[in-house]
């Protein structure tokens, strides 16, 4: 039973345009949401998080959302370009209980030139 | 910044063959996992392991067992190798809320 869902396996989106990478998730006990970047032959690479007590956290191009009530968050990367193609994976974390995270099955994201 | 390091990057080794993965990391995280990440099946846990000696079975620890003898290594070991394990193989470890990652070991087997 997958925790973590990202329904989207790919997504392609114009170089300057705004990418919406999303991510649902059944566990309530969930309180810690990550995404991680990962490009080909390399490993995952952290990219921005955000705790359950906040519903917004912004670094630069990238903003995660979360939505507690619908269990879903959502990466917007502004603006978009061809360095960002990578496959994009959100975690999550129960601080309470467990030690590893459970990530989401990832989005392959490709910005066109 | 943490470092982790794994041992290979690129992997041929054939059917039946053992096989060693090894990463080491230089922080002292009590924390370490082992991933394989295939298309369209995002990152599986085969096994973590929470301090020295101790280990504990992930998603998908069938053909697979792993070594923590010291702090900083955490081996994952193909006992018998099979074509339905050629992957890319993820170690990383935790020392807070999120994970550091190796760079990954794409091992084949023929």
């Amino acid at each position: 039973d997958q925790q973590v869902k990202q329904n989207s396996p790919s997504l392609s989106v114009q170089e300057g345009r705004i990418s919406i990478l999303n991510c649902d998730y059944t566990n309530s006990m969930f309180d810690y949401f990550l995404w991680y970047k990962k490009y080909p032959a390399e490993g995952p690479t952290f990219l921005i998080s955000i705790s359950s007590i906040k519903d917004k956290n912004e670094d630069g191009r990238f903003t995660v959302f979360l939505n507690k009530s619908a269990k879903h968050l959502s990466l917007h990367i502004v603006p978009s370009q061809p360095g960002d193609s990578a496959v994009y994976f959100c975690a999550a974390d129960d601080s309470g209980s467990a030690r590893q995270l459970t990530f989401g099955s990832g989005t392959q994201l490709t910005v066109l030139p | 910044d943490v470092k982790v390091t794994q041992s290979s990057r690129y992997l041929v080794k054939r059917t039946g063959e053992k096989v060693f993965l090894e990463c080491v990391q230089d922080m002292d995280h009590e924390n370490m996992f082992w991933y394989r990440q295939d298309p369209g099946l995002g990152l599986r846990l085969i096994y973590f392991s929470y301090d020295v000696k101790m280990k504990e079975k992930g998603d998908i620890p069938e053909g697979y067992s792993v070594s923590r003898e010291k702090k900083e290594r955490f081996s994952l070991i193909l006992e018998s190798a099979s074509t339905n394990q050629t992957s890319m193989y993820l170690c990383a470890t935790r020392g807070g809320y999120g994970y550091t990652f190796g760079s990954g070991t794409r091992l084949t087997v023929v």
